[in-house]
């Protein structure tokens, strides 16, 4: 099972807002409703920010949205902060009954 | 408050066992399904295995399957990843992460902070 793609890196300045995609195929991300995004700052532990596409944890700001378009999920964050930068990495069930993970995507606020 | 407290990571040799552990508090662990997920240094995270409440399903990722078992004691509060033949790319933080969802659909939700393994001559 390959990584699912995501970009390496995303950039953005402070009360803007990115999008991380996340791109699948048929057998997983385009086949269900079962993507996750994970934030993880260095050194800890990743954290759940979106599941099952677009739902959001309580919690979890509600400056952070997730959608799903075909093979590919995307993550957007409004009104980007210091504090949301970090890596980011979807995930997705797949057909076998076992899940991928994104290749991580470093968000950087300027 | 939900916690998750791995145990068990260190420095092996090559083709050698170790025995993870996870402890679980603050939440029904024996009504959860559990996972474990790793992260080879600087590189992404990738899901290792996942164990349903009462252990009745169990999946592999294909890179270990055959090598680790994943397995849980619910009287405990504990999930286990027992894993032999170890090779060098199984070098990583090894994180157990309870699933979210139902019939092994779903998402991580939390995750421990992780414990290393070190797979080096």
């Amino acid at each position: 099972q390959s990584a699912l793609t995501q970009p390496a890196s995303v950039s953005g300045s402070p009360g803007q807002s990115i999008t991380i995609s996340c791109t699948g195929t048929r057998s997983d991300v385009g086949g269900y409703n079962y993507v996750s995004w994970y934030q993880q700052h260095p050194g800890k532990a990743p954290q759940l920010m979106i599941s099952d596409v677009s739902n959001r944890p309580s919690g979890v700001s509600n400056r952070f949205s997730g959608s799903k378009s075909g093979n590919t999920a995307s993550l957007t964050i409004s009104g980007l902060q210091a504090e949301d930068e970090a890596d980011y990495y979807c995930s997705s069930y797949t057909s076998s009954s076992t899940y991928v993970f994104g290749t991580g995507t470093k968000v950087t606020v300027l | 408050e939900v916690q998750l407290v791995e145990s068990g990571g260190g420095l092996v040799q090559p083709g050698g066992s170790l025995r993870l552990s996870c402890a679980a508090s603050g939440f029904t662990f024996s009504t959860s399904s559990m996972n474990w997920v790793r992260q080879a240094p600087g590189t992404g995270l990738e899901w290792v295995s996942y164990i349903s409440s009462g252990s009745s399903t169990i999946y592999y990722a294909d890179s270990v399957k055959g090598r680790f078992t994943i397995s849980r004691d619910n009287a405990k509060n504990s999930l286990y990843l027992q894993m032999n033949s170890l090779r060098d790319e199984d070098t990583a933080v090894y994180y157990c992460a309870r699933f979210g969802g139902y019939s092994g659909r779903g998402w991580f939700d939390p995750w421990g902070q992780g414990t290393l393994v070190t797979v080096s001559s």
